[in-house]
């Protein structure tokens, strides 16, 4: 069982907007803004979207957003895009025990 | 242009040992904290250890301490997870990823190298 909570699966239009939440704890998401966002295509290694809660690397497109309230992080794709469909996973920072948490992934479906 | 080249996977018996190995490229290794995440069959991502950049803290998730070791050497430009008393539950991907200057976003990613751990 994953430290972090996911719903396994979302779907959109393409155009639309869809939200994934990923809920942790006052020990993790809810004490740190090191909160992470991950995307995975099949058979690919993960690619980092969103960090520090808000922000984007370099080369993420603007459709890509991220908040946090609380205990409950947030990723905001607008603007859905066939090449959007993967699977998409949280993070947080947990403290030097922990150190790094993730979520069981959600699987976004382009309809 | 930073690459990341993950090896050393492979099939192991139970309670056997394993070397993985990162070969790191394009930025200064040692500047940086480097991390190990694995990825079982159709699972999610799960962290297994992180590594200071002068390799003088490391850190390992609950399910590994006491059998897995991360180590670095600088002057290589190398990451490490030497492997312990394999169990059939650490069969996944393992993935090296370099960490940013917080030590905590995984920046940049390897391609992965399976563990398959069965008799």
């Amino acid at each position: 069982q994953s430290a972090l909570t996911q719903p396994p699966s979302a779907s959109g239009s393409p155009g639309q907007s869809v939200t994934i939440s990923c809920t942790g704890t006052s020990s993790d998401v809810g004490n740190y803004n090191f909160v992470s966002w991950y995307q995975q295509h099949p058979g690919r290694a993960p690619k980092l979207i969103i960090y520090e809660v808000i922000k984007r690397p370099s080369g993420v497109p603007d459709r890509f957003s991220g908040s946090k309230s609380g205990n409950t992080a947030s990723l905001t794709v607008s603007g859905l895009q066939a090449e959007d469909e993967a699977d998409y996973y949280c993070s947080s920072y947990a403290g030097t025990n922990k150190f790094v948490v993730f979520g069981g992934g959600t699987k976004l479906t382009v309809l | 242009e930073v690459q990341l080249v993950d090896s050393g996977g492979g099939l192991v018996q139970p309670g056997g040992s394993l070397r993985l190995s990162c070969a790191a490229s394009g930025f200064t290794f040692s500047s940086y904290a480097m991390i190990w995440v694995r990825q079982a069959p159709g699972k999610g991502l799960e962290w297994v250890s992180t590594i200071s950049g002068s390799g003088g803290s490391a850190y390992h998730a609950d399910s590994v301490k006491g059998r897995f070791t991360i180590s670095r050497d600088n002057s290589k430009n190398a990451l490490y997870l030497q492997m312990n008393s394999l169990r059939a539950e650490d069969t996944a991907v393992y993935y090296c990823a370099k960490g940013d200057t917080s030590g905590v976003n995984l920046v940049y990613w390897g391609q992965g190298t399976l563990v398959t751990v069965s008799s």
